[in-house]
């Protein structure tokens, strides 16, 4: 079955960028998905079709996908940007839907 | 507005069974297919099942499959999830979501379901 790897976590300090990273197998050929979750909270869709967002998500979040890795890119990083970030995709060969392991975005 | 509610979550035993419910509104629910998922509190999102609209069409993950089952009632706008042979890894909450692939969009709130 198809495997998303994410680095368990990521920090970064207020108004850097931060970059969450989404490796799998040919990645850039498939269409990855990215939800955000806050402590408490359902996950919610910030980006969709690599790097559409989602009406209301900050132009501050970004998508890119190529070759092996899919990013979600934040830029000029606010103390609310802080979440689990997690990337997604359908696994169209066999009607999976895979999610990566998911990274915790720190902000310091 | 969509809305997804679910509930039926608890306390179970091993070897034992559990139907949860998802209540949605705010939408044509026959014409989307519905989808389980569920995270251990503190860990990662994993995929648990989907169903087609007419309820024709189901798919599981094979951690799940041949112990859950997915079923709707169109009718009532609900999508179920049976689970029987409940083992402690199957300890979670369990979400349920509108597929609009090939995303998901639109979540609700979760059911914890203790084994």
């Amino acid at each position: 079955s198809y495997v998303l790897t994410q680095p368990p976590s990521v920090s970064v300090a207020p108004g850097e960028t931060a970059r969450v990273t989404c490796g799998g197998d040919d990645i850039g050929v498939k269409s990855v998905h990215w939800y955000q979750q806050k402590p408490g909270q359902s996950p919610t869709l910030v980006i969709f079709y690599d790097s559409t967002r989602r009406p209301g998500v900050p132009e501050r979040l970004s998508g890119s996908n190529s070759g092996n890795t899919a990013t979600l890119t934040i830029s000029r990083v606010e103390a609310g940007d802080e979440a689990d970030y997690y990337c997604q995709i359908w696994d169209t060969s066999n009607d999976q839907w895979v999610f990566g392991g998911g990274t915790k975005l720190t902000v310091l | 507005e969509v809305q997804l509610v679910e509930s039926g979550g608890g306390l179970v035993q091993p070897g034992g069974s559990l139907r949860l419910s998802c209540a949605a509104s705010g939408f044509t629910f026959r014409s989307f297919w519905m989808h389980w998922v569920r995270q251990v509190p503190g860990k990662g999102l994993v995929w648990v099942a989907r169903i087609s609209g007419d309820g024709t069409w189901t798919y599981y993950a094979d951690s799940v499959r041949g112990r859950f089952t997915i079923s709707r009632d169109n009718a009532e706008s609900t999508v179920f999830l049976q689970m029987s042979g409940l083992r402690a890894e199957d300890t979670a909450i369990y979400y349920c979501a509108r597929d609009d692939s090939p995303s998901l969009p639109y979540w609700g709130h979760g059911t914890l379901v203790t084994v």
